[in-house]
């Protein structure tokens, strides 16, 4: 099973909700990534957690909230999001301690309003 | 992580081999140099890396300069499929970042 498996695939919220984007990876990886993408733009990352730590944060907002429960699982909480926070978010997990490609789900499409 | 630097667009004739270039100039001794690709609505997808060698897969041939300031992607039998975003990155070995510049974007022609 190599696949990062991102739920939903497409979200709607208003700017007063609490949502969850989920992340679930079966490889063994340790190292696990949020990144966000707008449109025509590149992916730019968010949080890195290696072994289950959050490890790398860059500089986000607060009400993105990571969370990871386990090595197999990422979560990423919203709350209070401005219309701007709407792109594509993408999970990707790699092996850690070693150069290895990273694998990406197909992102959950969210839209703020 | 060094900058890279490539093309903003390119094209390619179905069936031909399309290379790809990025400058990597500042590079580091112990950097490597991934390929992704993104296809349209989808996340991005490892192609390849490497340090000093050429390396080649079931998808693609890195070609590294031997002063390793630059780098060429080819993909030997272009088809359609292959229209996406190209990323080349730089990255240090141990760096949990993987930080992605604007890419080429590469049009497969019919």
């Amino acid at each position: 099973d190599t696949e990062v498996t991102q739920t939903p695939k497409h979200l709607v919220m208003g700017m007063t909700n609490k949502k969850s984007l989920k992340c679930e990876q079966h490889m063994g990886h340790r190292a696990m990534y949020w990144y966000k993408q707008k449109a025509k733009k590149p992916p730019e990352l968010m949080f890195v957690y290696s072994y289950e730590k959050l490890s790398i944060n860059e500089s986000v907002p607060s009400r993105f909230s990571p969370e990871c429960p386990n090595s197999s699982l990422l979560n990423l909480h919203l709350h209070a999001l401005q219309p701007e926070d709407s792109a594509l978010y993408l999970c990707a997990s790699s092996q850690a301690d070693r150069v290895a490609e990273a694998f990406f789900g197909q992102g959950t499409r969210l839209t703020v309003v | 992580d060094a900058k890279t630097t490539q093309p903003p667009s390119m094209d390619c004739a179905e069936g031909r081999a399309a290379n790809l270039p990025c400058n990597h100039s500042t590079i580091s001794g112990n950097e490597y140099v991934y390929w992704y690709r993104q296809i349209h609505s989808q996340g991005p997808q490892y192609i390849i890396h490497g340090l000093k060698n050429n390396e080649t897969n079931e998808m693609a041939s890195l070609i590294i300069t031997e002063d390793r300031k630059s780098s060429t992607l080819i993909l030997p039998h272009a088809t359609l499929r292959d229209t996406a975003v190209y990323y080349c990155i730089a990255r240090l070995f141990g760096n949990e970042k993987l930080t992605f510049g604007t890419g080429t974007r590469l049009t497969i022609i019919p």
